[in-house]
């Protein structure tokens, strides 16, 4: 079946330090990715996506391009802000008899200090 | 424009005891999902929607879980009897297409429920 692993949280960083959250991912099928972000006290929304392989998806200062060879799709970010506190979601879609299936790493916590 | 309504927010019952979530999506949106997040996990999906018919249930425990959508626009999730391993965050989303992967979903604030 298909499964997404990120990297253990918390990460912890002080503000205007570079950010990286690594997934990756198996599929049976040429899937679409995704990170999605939780806001304390919010739903999750989505942050960027990629469709095919080396497409770069960016938002918000965030990127992260489909590595389809080493089958991941890490989130990275220059300088992080203490607005950019948040749980971060990999996730991917792929195609199982005919219909998507989306599939959910368990989040990474990101916790920026001033 | 207005997001995807859930409610209750927070439901706390007896375990054996029925319990109900709603979810109004976002207006125009074809696709229903509701999944299950447990502490410190990211959502599982439950079941899918495209309009008025279910078409990925597989992960719905059919024992005690059903849900509904009726006329392709509001949804309603039910457990009976609730046990205490259903204790979770129930998640409703919505997409504005159907049948695509790289729809973007739309999440709901999630309704809580703790099972004693």
């Amino acid at each position: 079946g298909n499964s997404v692993t990120q990297m253990e949280g918390p990460v912890t960083l002080s503000e205007e330090a570079f950010l990286t959250i690594n997934c990756t991912y198996t599929a049976t099928g040429y899937p679409s990715l995704f990170w999605y972000v939780q806001y304390p006290g919010e739903g999750l929304q989505l942050l960027l996506k990629a469709t095919k392989a080396d497409d770069k998806g960016s938002n918000k200062g965030f990127e992260a391009t489909y590595r389809k060879e080493t089958t991941s799709f890490h989130l990275e970010k220059g300088s992080v802000q203490v607005s950019d506190s948040a749980v971060y979601f990999c996730a991917l879609s792929d195609e199982a008899g005919g219909s998507y299936i989306p599939t959910f790493g368990r989040g990474t916590s990101l916790i920026v200090h001033p | 424009e207005a997001g995807v309504v859930q409610s209750p927010r927070y439901k706390i019952i007896e375990k054996k005891q029925p319990v109900a979530f709603w979810c109004n999506p976002i207006s125009g949106h074809n696709t229903l999902y509701w999944y299950r997040q447990n502490l410190g996990q990211g959502p599982e999906l439950l079941i899918r929607y495209e309009n008025e018919e279910a078409v990925d249930d597989s992960q719905l425990p059919k024992d005690r879980f059903s849900a509904e959508r009726l006329k392709g626009v509001d949804s309603t999730l039910k457990i009976q009897p609730a046990e205490l391993g259903d204790s979770a965050v129930y998640l409703c989303a919505s997409s504005l297409a159907s049948g695509s992967g790289t729809d973007t979903q739309y999440f709901g604030p999630g309704t809580r429920l703790t099972v004693l």
